[in-house]
């Protein structure tokens, strides 16, 4: 079984240009999640997908960063414009329809110079 | 609201020794769940171990255990037999909606000499 991968594994850019991470979770799995590691912070929690609905986006930062996740299968977290707070790591992780414990991707490394 | 809380940024230990990262965790509510992650070099996050708060005995899962004490809001991680491969990041994670919204802490980073 194919774990969550997540693409870029790194993605460098400049302040104020766009920047589309992807995830796709693992085949099955309902649920799936983004979140977010600031350099020397905790990870936080960004937002939450039931198939195709947002089930909670309480962590979303602010309206620079919107996420799809069109079909219930793969999902796509863009930031634009990118700021240099947005600089970190970003974790997907997704989970089974009846819940269970949550299968993480290695995450993309965010830098915005 | 939920905070976590690992006070050792960095821990060593020799190969084989037990070793025990902290965890320390803050909530109000009385149904929650704990968790610990390991983030290896490669970056991905492992799961190894999960201690619920109605759960009556300490959880273990093959060199890990979950030193549970609920009166003083503690879930410590203790691994038996360390072995070079347990080198990477420990994060500590609560939650209290199950499996999911997880709130972690800032990471343990361990490394397991020869």
């Amino acid at each position: 079984e194919a774990g969550v991968t997540q693409f870029p594994s790194h993605s460098v850019i400049e302040k104020g240009q766009t920047v589309t991470l992807r995830c796709d979770p693992i085949s099955g799995h309902d649920n799936l999640y983004w979140y977010r590691r600031v350099m020397g912070k905790e990870i936080k929690f960004l937002l939450h997908f039931v198939k195709e609905s947002k089930q909670d986006e309480s962590g979303m930062p602010n309206n620079r960063f919107l996420a799809e996740r069109t079909g219930g299968t793969y999902s796509t977290l863009k930031v634009q414009p990118a700021e240099l707070e947005d600089s970190g790591v970003y974790f997907c992780a997704s989970s089974r329809p009846e819940k269970g414990k949550l299968f993480f991707g290695s995450g993309t490394q965010l830098s915005v110079l | 609201a939920q905070k976590i809380t690992q006070t050792q940024p960095g821990m060593f230990v020799q190969e084989k020794e037990a070793v025990t990262l902290d965890c320390t965790y803050d909530t109000s509510d009385p149904s929650y769940g704990l968790f610990w992650y390991k983030q290896p070099s490669s970056g991905e996050m492992i799961f190894l171990i999960y201690q619920g708060s109605y759960d009556q005995q300490n959880a273990t899962e093959g060199r890990y255990s979950l030193n549970f004490q609920k009166a003083r809001k503690s879930a410590n991680l203790v691994i038996s037999a360390s072995q070079l491969g347990d080198s990477a990041m420990y994060f500590c994670a609560m939650s209290h909606t199950g499996f999911q919204k997880l709130v972690f802490g800032t990471g343990t980073r361990l490394l397991v000499s020869p």
